[in-house]
């Protein structure tokens, strides 16, 4: 079955890199994602990457996936304040219809 | 393009009410997705149209949710005889086909 797993929570310097990480069970997944989610707020699209792919990057954001360990991370360099928020992993299996299958999410705090 | 708008923001309702919830995805969006979001976790899947079409509903959580997008624009989402546990944020997200999924802001539920 689907299964996403994330830390809860990441603690980080202003102007430091962040890392979240995520590990998820399905291997015939196609996509994985990276949302971010602001209280109160729906969840905005920051990211994804192909199953075929290992990085990509976009601006202060980069994507790492390792397939063989079916592991994702999500390198935010030079972390902002207004960067603080929950971050989801989320994946979407072949043939799923394009449904989403999201983590738990991971709390990043960027303290002064 | 003005985002995918849900309405209302916050429903306040007793138990055992009816409620329906409304959704307009970004135009041109064939697809429209309604997730389920409770406290400290990750959004879950309900359902999913392409145009007005239902393409999956198996996971509804029970024969009081359902969901209908009559004219393949927008959608509503109506639970019947609200329990103490449908208390959650309800999300749509619309894309166009296999595309990354744009998501509103919510509806959150309370119920009394």
């Amino acid at each position: 079955g689907e299964d996403v797993e994330q830390s809860l929570f990441l603690s980080v310097r202003e102007g430091d890199s962040s890392v979240i990480n995520c590990t998820y069970t399905d291997s015939s997944s196609t996509y994985l994602y990276w949302y971010k989610q602001e209280p109160g707020a729906g969840l905005q699209l920051l990211t994804y990457i192909f199953s075929n792919m290992d990085m990509k990057q976009d601006q202060r954001l980069t994507v790492l996936l390792n397939k063989k360990d079916k592991h994702l991370s999500l390198r935010i360099a030079d972390t902002q304040t207004g960067d603080s928020a929950i971050y989801f992993c989320a994946e979407t299996p072949t043939g799923g219809g394009n449904k989403l299958t999201f983590g738990t999410g991971t709390q990043l705090k960027v303290e002064l | 393009d003005t985002g995918v708008s849900q309405d209302p923001r916050h429903k306040i309702t007793k138990r055992g009410q009816n409620v329906t919830f409304r959704c307009d995805p970004i135009s041109e969006h064939n697809r429209l997705y309604w997730y389920r979001q409770t406290l400290g976790q990750g959004p879950e899947f309900l359902t999913y149209f392409q145009n007005e079409a239902q393409l999956e509903k198996s996971r509804l959580l029970s024969d009081r949710f359902s969901a209908e997008r009559p004219k393949g624009s927008f959608s509503t989402l109506e639970i019947q005889r609200t329990e103490q546990g449908d208390s959650a944020m309800y999300l749509c997200a619309s894309s166009p086909l296999d595309q990354p999924q744009h998501f509103g802001d919510g509806t959150r539920l309370s119920i009394l």
